[in-house]
């Protein structure tokens, strides 16, 4: 059974930073490109990252380019988001996401049961 | 930047009868070299995450059922719930997955009648 599990939320000041795993399990890890989708309260879903099987091409949305990081572990089966420079507008739910395929560019098909980031004072 | 855009916003449905969902890309999602229109439908439902539905446009996922198709291509698409069911209450959402960003679109509230 494919299972992504989100850790690492919680209430971080303006300009703070952040750092959130997804641990993935029941499925070849290093076969399944990976993604990070947000979901602002009572708002709908935003694509944040995308990141490769090998991590050899990432993709991110304008609004966190040069702020956020996208990176993963084969060996520990693990997807990574660093968030630094946060914003009131980062609060949200953040989601792990497989993609289908090895490329960035499939389809969602699992996804965890994300992790709430609060940007606060 | 390909923009998605959703309608209607909301639609409430009888129990049993059909529900339409549409959605319209800014630009072609159809990949020439594989004749694939790069769109997936998700439903969520209230305190969950979403869940896949349709990919490749018109492809059901392993598992949702028949009820469910997509149907569309280039530019726009539809998402059809042939016999609406009470736990088909959900919000519906498209996406795009032909370029960066890979935006959704704004979502579909579904309710019953």
């Amino acid at each position: 059974e494919v299972q992504l599990v989100e850790s690492g939320g919680g209430l971080v000041q303006p300009g703070g930073s952040l750092r959130l795993s997804c641990a993935a399990s029941g499925f070849s890890f290093d076969d399944h490109a990976m993604g990070w989708v947000r979901q602002a309260p009572g708002k709908g879903l935003e694509w944040v990252a995308n990141i490769k099987r090998d991590g050899s091409e990432k993709q991110y949305v304008d609004s966190v380019k040069g702020r956020f990081t996208i990176s993963r572990d084969n060996v520990q089966n693990s997807l990574y988001l660093q968030m630094n420079s946060l914003r009131a507008e980062d609060t949200a739910v953040y989601y792990c996401a497989r993609l289908a395929q090895d490329t960035t560019y499939r389809h969602l098909d699992y996804w965890g049961q994300g992790t709430l980031v609060t940007v606060s004072s | 930047d390909i923009v998605m855009t959703q309608s209607p916003d909301s639609l409430a449905v009888s129990l049993g009868e059909r529900a339409t969902i549409n959605c319209k890309s800014s630009q072609s999602v159809l990949y020439d070299s594989n004749n694939k229109n790069y769109l997936a439908w998700y439903q969520q439902k209230p305190g969950q995450p979403p869940k896949l539905l349709i990919y490749w446009a018109s492809i059901r996922e392993s598992g949702v059922p028949d009820r469910f198709s997509g149907s569309g291509s280039e530019t726009d698409f539809t998402l059809t719930i042939s016999s609406l069911q009470a736990e088909d209450v959900a919000v519906y959402y498209c996406q795009q997955y032909y370029g960066d960003p890979q935006r959704f679109g704004q979502g579909t509230k579904v309710e019953i009648k």
